[in-house]
């Protein structure tokens, strides 16, 4: 059974970056059927789609994000994550990462991990 | 991007009903078209996707239909634990978009 589990701080301070990462245990972040994603969701509102990442190293992401957005696979950790740059009151969120079939549907999440930014 | 409106916005039943949600696409996205069910605390799970495939271990009471711009996910014999919010999800193109939400409650 694929899980996943994030990790990171939980408060970032305005205008600083927001950093987190997603382990994945029972499966392989290189396989090639697969994209990594992130997800958030505002308190009380609904999901946005932030991006994703092959482990070749490709990645999209949200016009309304790239600016600031990275979100990188590292094969050997079994891992990937999120980097959002320059962050306002309006990243506040909770931040899912998810596995993201090629067809474009998430079949697997994180629990989720609430990220407050504050002044 | 391409909008997604789902409708109603939320909607009261009772155990035993059979509720219809509708997911209306800004322009046709073929069948790619998914469906999430998210409880208070959780992570969304996957219900269907490609519009009308089950995902595995979701229970035969879901299920989807359309194609092009018009979407429907159907729970017959609603149990306890399906009174939760409902979202839709584009993925014919990135940047992939989700409906509002649809919120079930209990009557």
């Amino acid at each position: 059974q694929v899980q996943l589990q994030e990790s990171g701080p939980g408060l970032v301070k305005l205008s600083e970056t927001l950093s987190l990462t997603c382990t994945v245990s029972g499966g392989s972040v290189s396989s090639g059927s697969h994209y990594w994603s992130w997800i958030r969701q505002p308190p009380g509102k609904g999901l946005e789609w932030i991006g994703y990442a092959f482990y070749s190293g490709s990645a999209n992401y949200n016009p309304s994000l790239k600016s600031r957005v990275t979100i990188s696979v590292d094969t050997s950790k079994n891992q990937f994550s999120l980097r959002l740059t320059s962050v306002t009151a309006a990243d506040t969120a909770v931040y899912y990462c998810a596995r993201l079939w090629r067809y474009g549907y998430f079949d697997y999440w994180g629990q989720g991990t609430l990220v407050t930014v504050s002044s | 991007d391409i909008q997604m409106t789902q409708s109603p916005s939320s909607l009261s039943a009772s155990v035993g009903d059979g509720v219809t949600i509708t997911c209306r696409a800004s322009q046709s996205i073929s069948s790619d078209l998914n469906w999430y069910q998210q409880k208070p605390g959780q992570a969304p799970r996957l219900l269907i996707y490609a519009a009308s495939s089950l995902q595995s271990g979701v229970p035969p009471r879901f299920s989807g239909s359309g194609s092009g711009t018009d979407f429907t996910l159907t729970i017959t014999s609603l149990q306890p634990e399906d009174f939760a919010t409902y979202y839709c999800q584009q993925s014919y193109s990135t940047p992939y978009t989700f409906g509002q939400g649809t919120k079930l409650e209990i009557k």
